[in-house]
C-alpha cells in the first residue's frame, strides 16, 4: 500500500500523559497536513509542512501540541499533558506541489490517511 | 477565516434515487471545492472536486455544481447504490498552492435504503 500511513491506529491514554503519533506520507509528496476530527464534525486544520518547514499553525494547536517533520519525509505529532478534550481522530494528509518555473504552481489533491483515534481517560 | 456550512446533516434515499447535498462558504477568495467520502473507521477520500473557473463537473454518477456569486456548491449523486452509504464532507480552500488548507463542512450522513 503506497498511501498515507498513520500509526498507531488507536491510542488510549490517561489524562496527563504524553502521546506521539506518526504519519508517513505518500513518497515524494512535499506537503504534509495534520487535521483533527471530533465525533460528528468535519476535520479541522491543525498545521502543515512544506518539506521540513512548518508553514502554518492553527489557533487550535495549543502549546501542548508540537509537530515535526525533521527530514521532510515522515512527521510526528506530540501532545503533552493530554486532556479529555484532546480525544479525537487525528488525520494526516499529503500532497505534491510543484513550481512551474513561471511563477505558477500545480498540485495534487490531498490524500488522507486512516487516522489515529485518541481516547483520553 | 473561511466558514463552510453543509446541509442536510442526515439524508436517507431509496436505492436508485438521487441524493443532493448543499454547502455554502463565506470566503470569496476560496477557489477550490472538493468533496470527500468517509466510511466508518477510514480517512476521507476525495470523490470529486471543482475549481472556481467552472460551474459544473461530472464523473459518472457524481456531479458537482458551483455558484460563485451565491457562494454555494452542491453534490449530486444519481442512481444511488448501497455502497454510496457513508458520510460526505464538502470543503473549501484558496488553492493557489500558497495556502491549501481545507475548511470542511460538518458532514452529511447518507443512507441508501435497499
Amino acid at each position: 500500500d503506497t498511501g498515507v500511513s498513520q500509526n498507531p491506529r488507536h491510542k488510549i491514554t490517561k489524562r496527563g500523559q504524553n502521546v506521539t503519533f506518526r504519519c508517513d506520507p505518500i513518497s515524494e509528496h512535499n506537503r504534509l497536513y495534520w487535521y483533527r476530527q471530533t465525533l460528528g464534525q468535519g476535520p479541522e486544520f491543525l498545521t502543515y509542512f512544506q518539506n521540513e518547514a512548518q508553514l502554518e499553525k492553527s489557533r487550535l494547536l495549543s502549546d501542548r501540541f508540537s509537530a515535526e517533520r525533521p527530514k521532510g519525509s515522515f512527521s510526528t505529532l506530540e501532545i503533552q499533558r493530554t486532556e479529555q478534550g484532546d480525544s479525537a481522530m487525528y488525520l494526516c494528509a499529503s500532497s505534491l506541489v510543484q513550481d512551474l518555473g513561471t511563477g505558477g504552481k500545480v498540485g495534487t489533491e490531498a490524500f488522507f490517511g486512516q487516522g489515529t483515534r485518541l481516547t483520553v481517560v | 477565516g473561511e466558514n463552510v456550512e453543509q446541509h442536510p446533516s442526515t439524508l436517507s434515499v431509496q436505492e436508485g434515487d438521487s441524493a443532493v447535498i448543499k454547502c455554502t462558504y463565506s470566503d470569496s477568495a476560496s477557489n477550490y471545492f472538493p468533496w470527500y467520502k468517509q466510511e466508518l473507521g477510514k480517512g476521507p477520500q476525495l470523490i470529486i472536486d471543482i475549481r472556481s473557473n467552472v460551474g459544473e463537473k461530472k464523473d459518472q454518477r457524481i456531479a458537482v455544481t458551483l455558484n460563485k456569486t451565491a457562494k454555494h456548491f452542491s453534490l449530486h449523486i444519481t442512481e444511488t447504490q448501497p455502497e454510496d452509504s457513508a458520510v460526505y464532507f464538502c470543503a473549501a480552500s484558496r488553492a493557489n498552492f500558497g495556502n491549501e488548507k481545507l475548511t470542511f463542512g460538518t458532514g452529511t450522513r447518507l443512507t441508501i435504503i435497499p
